[in-house]
């Protein structure tokens, strides 16, 4: 029973390069979400997605941060022209049903790294 | 700006002795509340999903109590062991929103 899978682990990429992050949820789950955790910060909200539908972005900055979660595949957390300030921990979670009632489920994160 | 704080920030507690922290959030429109354990070099888990004002959650030595009239829960640990030496995060839901703000969380080390 397979649990939130996110790669790469890690990921190091130059200022001005593009980061693609992925997330397949837990099998029967078609509700992911983002969070991000700077380093000695706790986990910030970015983007709560259903398949194929943006359900809420507000916490995602409105440039060069985009997430999709297609009907086919995982979920995509895409970041272009990475800065030194991306440097952080990017975690997918999943459930059941819409946040709530329903408990999260997180994969291991994705750390970044801007050189 | 809705702010789940969570303390105290850290505590040591030596083994065998009980423990308790908060959790302090909004008390308008309130609609779930969530514990979650987080240990070093793994992923949040999940402990319990609160939603009722008066709710309380037990599993194993752990337990949670809500009050959302106040804007708090207490998560006790009876007993600790070294096992339990984790991060202990909150996370709020009001009505109308869809997203989980976290708390800072209380990281919990217990001495052997």
């Amino acid at each position: 029973n397979a649990g939130v899978m996110q790669n790469p682990r890690h990921l190091v990429r130059r200022r001005g390069q593009e980061a693609r992050l992925r997330c397949s949820p837990m099998k029967g789950h078609s509700h992911v979400y983002w969070y991000r955790q700077l380093p000695e910060e706790g986990l910030k909200f970015m983007v709560y997605l259903q398949k194929e539908n943006i359900i809420d972005e507000s916490g995602m900055p409105k440039e060069r941060f985009s997430a999709e979660f297609p009907k086919e595949g995982p979920s995509i957390l895409r970041i272009q022209q990475v800065v030194r300030g991306d440097s952080a921990a990017y975690f997918c979670a999943s459930s059941l049903q819409g946040q709530g009632y329903s408990p999260l489920h997180f994969g291991n994160g994705t750390r970044l790294t801007v050189t | 700006i809705l702010n789940v704080e969570q303390s105290p920030q850290s505590l040591h507690v030596q083994e065998g002795d009980s423990t308790n922290f908060t959790c302090s959030f909004p008390s308008s429109n309130f609609y779930a509340l969530h514990w979650y354990r987080w240990e070093t070099a793994k992923s949040p888990e999940a402990l319990f999903v609160m939603t009722l004002n008066g709710d309380e959650k037990k599993k194993g030595r752990i337990s949670a109590t809500l009050n959302t009239k106040e804007g708090y829960s207490y998560l006790y640990i009876k007993g600790s062991q070294p096992e339990d030496s984790a991060t202990y995060l909150c996370a709020f839901r009001i009505q109308g929103a869809q997203k989980l703000v976290f708390g800072q969380g209380t990281r919990l080390t217990i001495n052997p």
